[in-house]
């Protein structure tokens, strides 16, 4: 069975900062997805980025980036320059590519970006 | 594109009563997933349709929970008869096989029963 585990429950930071969130996953496949959600206090699930396992690349989106370390099972998304808007609970997600394509969620971090 | 929607946004009820949660996903996309979030269990897949066949219910807690999809664009959540313990946000979300796992949530539905 695959499990995603987010380590740590609560960060906050100041505006502008740069914050790390951290993922490790556990799977025997090889081919697979992994994302993280953003879900703000209106509670609206929002796709933030998107990895393929293939891809040694990391994936890049606007301030979103993520670290893939396929070897350590780890993903970490990494938001620069941060906005009061980035305020979230983000969850990372994993997939693998066949079969029943079901999300598999972390619990969660709850992230703050203070004034 | 309007986007997965899910109604009501808010249900309150009380226990021993029927709930029924709606959902029409995006046009075109051919999977669709009920989830359900709570503070202690976090996001749970409750059941999973591919082109309208309900494929893994698994998640799914009890018999009193049903759900059904008549068409593509349709599908309900029925809970029968609810408890205090169902209460939590139940959210529809669908996808387009082959892209995988990218799967577009709709607003949820908080559901509180008394």
């Amino acid at each position: 069975a695959q499990t995603v585990t987010q380590s740590q429950p609560e960060m906050s930071v100041q505006e502008a900062e740069t914050v790390t969130l951290s993922c490790t996953y556990d799977t025997s496949e090889s081919n697979y997805y992994l994302f993280w959600y953003k879900q703000p206090p209106s509670r609206q699930m929002i796709l933030v980025i998107r990895q393929e396992a293939y891809k040694q690349q990391n994936a890049t989106e606007n301030r979103f980036s993520v670290n893939f370390q396929k070897a350590a099972k780890s993903f970490s998304l990494k938001i620069s320059d941060s906005q009061l808007g980035d305020t979230a609970m983000y969850f990372c997600a994993f997939t693998i590519i066949q079969g029943a394509q079901k999300l598999v969620f972390g619990q969660g971090t709850r992230l703050t970006i203070n004034p | 594109d309007a986007g997965v929607i899910q109604s009501p946004r808010h249900e309150v009820t009380e226990m021993g009563q029927e709930v029924t949660l709606r959902c029409k996903p995006i046009s075109g996309h051919n999977s669709l997933f009920w989830y359900r979030q709570t503070m202690m269990r976090g996001l749970e897949l409750l059941i999973y349709f591919n082109n309208n066949v309900p494929i893994d219910d698994s998640g799914m807690p009890e018999d009193r929970f049903s759900a059904k999809m008549p068409n593509a664009s349709f599908s309900t959540l029925k809970i029968q008869p609810s408890e205090p313990r169902d209460s939590a946000v139940y959210f529809c979300a669908s996808s387009l096989r082959g892209r995988a796992g990218e799967q577009f949530f709709g607003p949820g539905t908080r559901l509180t029963v008394l």
